[in-house]
C-alpha cells in the first residue's frame, strides 16, 4: 500500500518551474510527507519534507494543502539535471517496529531544453 | 564514511546459489532499511531495523530472504537459492530514529541471477 498517488510522467521546459503533484488522501495526522528523487542507476536522494506547513530549502518548495490530503513539490527553475523520477512518500511516526516508508510509483520528470 | 556504503556494487550469480549483500550505514544512524527495485519499478520495502528492537520483516517476499544487523551497525541481506525473479537493485538506507529526519540511501547492489 503506497498511500500516495502521483502522475506517471511530466514534462517541463528548462528554466520554468516544475510543479509535481501528489495525493495522499489517507494520510494520518502524525505522518510526514517526504519527497525523494532518483536519477537513473543511483540511489534516491532526499529533496524535502513537511508535516503541515509549507517548506522551502535550497532545492525545492513543498506546498501542503490545509487538509493535508495532497501536496505539490515545486522545483523553481528546472534544469536538465532535474530529469529524474521523483517519489512522494508518507512516513509513519517512528516506532520500535512497524515503521514503513510507503513509496509510490513516482513521477518521471523530463526537463526539455 | 560520509555516506551509506553498499557492497558489492554488482553481483552476478547462478540460479540456486546463495548471495550476501552488505550495507554499512552512516555512523550514528540507528535505523536501517532494505528496499528492492526491479527494472523500471518503484521501491519495494523489505525490512527495517531500529536500534536493538526486533526488525520489521513484513516486506520480505519469501523465507529465502533474511537479514541481520550486527552491533547496531553493518547489515547483511542474504538471499538463499536465488531465482531469476530476484534480479533487482537492492538499496539500503539509514537514518536517525526520529520522525523529523529523512534517510540516506546507498548506491545499491545490482543483483543479476542467470
Amino acid at each position: 500500500d503506497a498511500k500516495t498517488t502521483q502522475p506517471t510522467s511530466m514534462d517541463c521546459a528548462e528554466g520554468r518551474a516544475a510543479n509535481l503533484p501528489c495525493n495522499h488522501s489517507t494520510i494520518s495526522g502524525n505522518e510526514y510527507v517526504y519527497w525523494y528523487r532518483q536519477i537513473h542507476s543511483q540511489g534516491p536522494q532526499y529533496i524535502i519534507h513537511g508535516l503541515k506547513n509549507n517548506e522551502t530549502n535550497e532545492m525545492a518548495s513543498l506546498i501542503i494543502t490545509e487538509d493535508r490530503k495532497s501536496s505539490t513539490l515545486i522545483l523553481p527553475h528546472a534544469t536538465l539535471r532535474d530529469t529524474a523520477v521523483s517519489y512522494c512518500i508518507v512516513r509513519v511516526v517512528a516506532r520500535n517496529t512497524g515503521n514503513q516508508f510507503y513509496f509510490g510509483t513516482g513521477t518521471s520528470l523530463t526537463v526539455i531544453p | 564514511g560520509a555516506g551509506v556504503s553498499q557492497s558489492p556494487s554488482n553481483k552476478v550469480t547462478e540460479k540456486g546459489k546463495d548471495v550476501e549483500l552488505r550495507c554499512d550505514p552512516i555512523s550514528g544512524h540507528t535505523a536501517l532499511y532494505w528496499y528492492r527495485q526491479s527494472l523500471g519499478q518503484g521501491l519495494e520495502f523489505l525490512i527495517y531495523f531500529q536500534g536493538n528492537s526486533a526488525p520489521d520483516k513484513s516486506g520480505l517476499p519469501s523465507d529465502r530472504f533474511s537479514a541481520e544487523r550486527t552491533g547496531g551497525s553493518v547489515s547483511t541481506l542474504t538471499i538463499q537459492r536465488t531465482q531469476q525473479e530476484d534480479s533487482a537493485v537492492y538499496l539500503c538506507a539509514s537514518s536517525f530514529s526520529t520522525q523529523n529526519y529523512g534517510y540516506t540511501f546507498g548506491s545499491g547492489t545490482r543483483l543479476t541471477v542467470v
